[in-house]
């Protein structure tokens, strides 16, 4: 399973704009790269996935240069509900079929007002 | 959004005694996992189970534990004699086919005295 790097954590103000960029330079092949949200005390929640290039969503937009050593999870427009863990994971389907996920420590965001 | 539910919310248990923390999955999916967190540490996968057996598992998924798919619709964790290691918080998860988008339940916080 790849590894990944990501800062422990970022402060932001309210309605900025929250880049968290999230290195894995051992990823493989068949390797996507997913975001989690956690709350304290709740599980973890998708965010959004991607393989390469861009992927946007309702929430957030993931950037994954070409050689997808690295990737970018970008929040437009933070608010104070925004505060949350945030994990970068990289992995494939097991042969079995299954998603196994290998949760870092994270990136712990704290949006001020 | 469809959702996973987990009871109960918290269990508290003696220790040596045996505890079934009880999952329902999202109805059309394939693929159910047992994650742990441990209070302050990272989420750490347990199991995964597809097509009625286990497909993976971790080191931390010893003979203590075992999960069942008894009737259908619930996923089961049992941990036949607990310690007080085990304590932690315990998140089910269940993902469709293709299996790379995995849905988190709220979690079942466990303590063992």
């Amino acid at each position: 399973l790849a590894k990944t790097t990501q800062p422990i954590s970022m402060d932001s103000y309210e309605g900025q704009e929250v880049n968290i960029t999230c290195s894995h330079n051992n990823i493989a092949t068949n390797d996507y790269i997913t975001w989690y949200q956690q709350f304290p005390s709740q599980g973890p929640r998708f965010i959004i996935q991607g393989y390469k290039t861009k992927v946007t969503n309702e929430v957030a937009s993931l950037f994954i240069p070409a050689d997808r050593k690295s990737s970018t999870l970008s929040l437009p427009r933070v608010s104070l509900s925004d505060t949350a863990v945030y994990y970068c994971l990289v992995g494939a389907l097991s042969g079995a079929g299954s998603y196994q996920l290998t949760f870092g420590k994270g990136t712990k965001l704290s949006v001020i007002p | 959004e469809p959702e996973v539910t987990q009871t109960p919310s918290h269990q508290v248990t003696q220790m040596g005694q045996e505890v079934i923390l009880r999952c329902v999955p999202i109805s059309n999916h394939l693929y159910f996992y047992w994650y742990r967190q441990i209070l302050g540490q990272k989420v750490e996968f347990l199991v995964s189970f597809y097509n009625n057996e286990i497909s993976e598992k971790s080191e931390i998924f010893d003979d203590q534990f075992s999960v069942e798919r008894p009737d259908g619709s619930n996923f089961t964790l049992k941990i036949r004699s607990t310690k007080l290691e085990d304590s932690a918080m315990y998140f089910c998860a269940s993902s469709g086919a293709g299996g790379r988008k995995a849905f988190f339940g709220q979690g079942t916080r466990l303590t063992v005295v």
